[in-house]
């Protein structure tokens, strides 16, 4: 099973400041089977990117994910109020599908 | 609009069954893979397993095989995630989602079934 190592658990910013999460696997990935979610309280998990850089309808442009092998990013420019959530990085590239444990972005 | 509308919440004891649903709209059902994931309390998501709707085949995480059964009825348009004895370990909420055509990620989920089990 492949392991995703998400970091760091937590990002403390403000509103304004730039987001970097990384999300590390265990073995190297595809990178078009590398997605990234947003989970909000109470919600459920929200596409944002797939192929690791593939920006889901609806996404604004400030967010951003790259990578490739074992190491992606997911980058937020500019944090918005509504941006601050956990994001979830997740595999489909080898069963089981696997997700990171998630980075909490807190406002500072 | 593409939807999944999943079952209400459920209250069950240790060792009773269950069977929830998540029903689909707006687009055709037996074109797209359905997965099952859960998230217990304060965790990350883990998947479960997946079905295509159009002809049932199923394929399971090994740690989810055998506890839990995954199906489809395409004639209502619904995919269920069914236990035959839940466990209090089984709390958690379940969501379905719709796997892409083009890609593998989950593009549209539902809002999720919260499952308690208590004695």
């Amino acid at each position: 099973e492949i392991v995703l190592t998400q970091s760091p658990d937590t990002l403390s910013l403000s509103p304004g400041e730039r987001a970097t999460l990384s999300c590390r696997a265990s073995q190297r990935i595809s990178s078009i089977y590398l997605a990234w979610y947003q989970q909000k309280p109470g919600q459920a998990p929200r596409l944002l990117f797939y192929g690791a850089s593939s920006r889901a309808p609806g996404i604004p442009d400030r967010f951003s994910g790259s990578g490739s092998g074992t190491d992606f990013t997911l980058t937020i420019s500019r944090l918005e109020p509504e941006d601050f959530a956990v994001y979830y990085c997740k595999q489909s590239d080898i069963s089981p599908r696997t997700f990171g444990q998630g980075t909490k972005v807190e406002m500072k | 609009e593409v939807q999944l509308v999943q079952s209400g919440a459920e209250v069950k004891k240790p060792g009773e069954s269950l069977k929830i649903s998540c029903k689909a709209s707006g687009y055709k059902f037996t074109t797209h893979w359905i997965a099952w994931v859960r998230q217990m309390p304060g965790k990350g998501p883990e998947y479960m397993g997946i079905i295509h709707p159009s002809d049932s085949d199923t394929k399971y995480n090994p740690s989810f095989q055998g506890q839990v059964a995954i199906s489809a009825d395409k004639s209502v348009n619904t995919a269920y995630l069914q236990w035959s004895s839940l466990s209090a370990s089984d709390t958690a909420t379940y969501y379905c989602a719709r796997r892409g055509a083009e890609h593998q990620a989950f593009d549209t989920w539902g809002q999720g079934t919260l499952v308690t089990v208590s004695s």
